[in-house]
């Protein structure tokens, strides 16, 4: 069974940092490539990030580029997402989701998902 | 603005069967037929029904169905049942990103 969980979520200051963490099992994590989802409070779902099963190529949407970056350690079955100068507009429920290709440009449909982190960004 | 339009409501009977619309803002946005549909019942994680314009999820009732037609995309609900009520989402791959539509809630009355 696919199993998914997001961890480090907090309240943080606008201009602050915060890494989140997204764990996963019951698969063969290096096949697919991973991203991230966010829903701000009362708005729909946006992409953030994702990157390929081998790590080498990473996506970003254009609110965040330069500020976010993905990374992923195989070998822990994890993803990363170290977001950089925070803005109030990043305040989200982050949701990692696990993409249905090695790299995103080959399905980029997202058939699991974890229950998601939620990220507060204010003063 | 989203590169993706849906309607933000529609209502639909028991039984019954309802398209919902994706509508592109321009052309590339479907270039690489990399559509996908999700249901999302609040406080859930959104559901997968559709991929690659078409294509079900093993196991998925086929119920749900995906279709394109130049810049829209569609998704067919038949036999509505109270459990569809939710909102559904598209998305769409282009130019190395991935973008949502804004979302269309769907009522079953």
């Amino acid at each position: 069974e696919v199993y998914i969980l997001e961890s480090g979520g907090v309240l943080v200051q606008p201009g602050g940092s915060l890494r989140l963490s997204c764990a996963a099992s019951g698969f063969t994590f290096g096949n697919y490539a991973m991203s991230w989802v966010r829903q701000a409070p009362g708005k729909g779902l946006e992409w953030v990030s994702a990157i390929s099963g081998g790590g080498s190529t990473t996506y970003y949407a254009d609110s965040v580029k330069g500020r976010f970056t993905i990374s992923r350690d195989n070998s822990n079955n994890t993803v990363f997402l170290q977001m950089d100068n925070l803005r109030a507009a990043d305040t989200a429920v982050y949701h990692c989701a696990r993409d249905g290709g090695i790299v995103l440009m080959e399905r980029a449909s997202f058939e699991f998902w974890g229950p998601g982190t939620p990220v507060t960004v204010s003063s | 603005q989203s590169a993706l339009t849906q309607p933000a409501s529609v209502t639909g009977s028991p039984g019954q069967s309802i398209t919902l619309s994706c509508t592109a803002s321009t052309e590339h946005v479907f270039t690489y037929n990399l559509i996908s549909w999700y249901r999302h019942h609040p406080g859930k994680v959104p559901k997968l029904l559709i991929y690659d314009v078409t294509k079900r999820p093993s196991g998925l009732s086929d119920r749900f169905s995906g279709s394109k037609s130049g810049n829209a995309a569609f998704l067919t609900i038949s036999g509505l049942q109270a459990d569809d009520e939710a909102v559904y989402y598209c998305s769409s791959y282009t130019r190395s990103t991935l973008v949502f539509g804004g979302g269309t809630t769907l009522t079953v009355l």
